[in-house]
């Protein structure tokens, strides 16, 4: 059974940094692109960032381009979003999600974590 | 980026109606198109991909179509556990990947 486990959110400042991880299992982890979505509360869904299957590429919204830094340790089976120079409008529950594609990324997303909620407030 | 149009933006139907959700892109994006379900206070969930393909596992009351510019979503006889918002996906334009503004479907 996939599982994706998120953790590491919380209540951090306005231009603060917070580190969410996702723990993988139930599927080789290391063959799959994972991709992060969040959701500001009650709000509609916003894709945020893509890694490849190896690491290799990384993709990012534009709305955090050169704040987020999307990794992945594949030997740990786990999908990292470092945040930095946080904003309240990056308030949101931040959803891990894997890529339907093996070997191949297809932006199409068949599971998703739970969710981790991160609170930018002062 | 590409703008997806969802509508209606909320629905109420009785059980057994059926139900249908368009998704209109403000450019072509071939069937580059997903549907989601999203129950309260849960994560979405994959139903339709590809405009049309059914997800392993999803019931058959669910169905999409469509190519190009315009998309459909259909429920063919609403039951009380498709209570949830719905949201389409196109992923034509890459990485800007994008969502519908979802549809809130509802039990009259």
């Amino acid at each position: 059974e996939v599982q994706l486990v998120e953790s590491g959110g919380g209540l951090v400042q306005p231009g603060g940094s917070l580190r969410l991880s996702c723990s993988a299992s139930g599927f080789t982890f290391s063959s799959y692109a994972m991709h992060w979505v969040r959701q500001a509360p009650g709000k509609g869904l916003e894709y945020v960032s893509a890694i490849s299957s190896n690491g290799g590429s990384t993709y990012y919204a534009d709305s955090v381009k050169g704040r987020f830094t999307i990794s992945r340790d594949n030997s740990k089976n786990t999908l990292y979003l470092q945040m930095s120079s946080l904003r309240a409008e990056d308030t949101a529950v931040y959803y891990c999600v894997k890529d339907r594609g093996v070997g191949i990324q297809l932006w199409t997303f068949d599971y998703w974590g739970q969710g981790t909620l991160v609170t930018v407030s002062s | 980026d590409i703008q997806m149009t969802q509508s209606p933006s909320s629905l109420s139907a009785s059980v057994g109606d059926r139900v249908t959700i368009t998704c209109q892109a403000s450019q072509d994006i071939s069937n580059y198109l997903n549907w989601y379900q999203q129950k309260p206070g849960k994560a979405p969930k994959l139903l339709i991909y590809d405009a049309s393909n059914l997800e392993t596992g999803v019931p058959s009351r669910f169905s999409g179509s469509g190519s190009g510019t315009d998309f459909t979503f259909t429920i063919s006889s609403l039951q009380p556990e498709d209570i949830a918002t719905y949201y389409c996906q196109q992923y034509d334009n890459l990485p800007r990947l994008t969502f519908g503004g979802g549809t809130k479907v509802e039990i009259k």
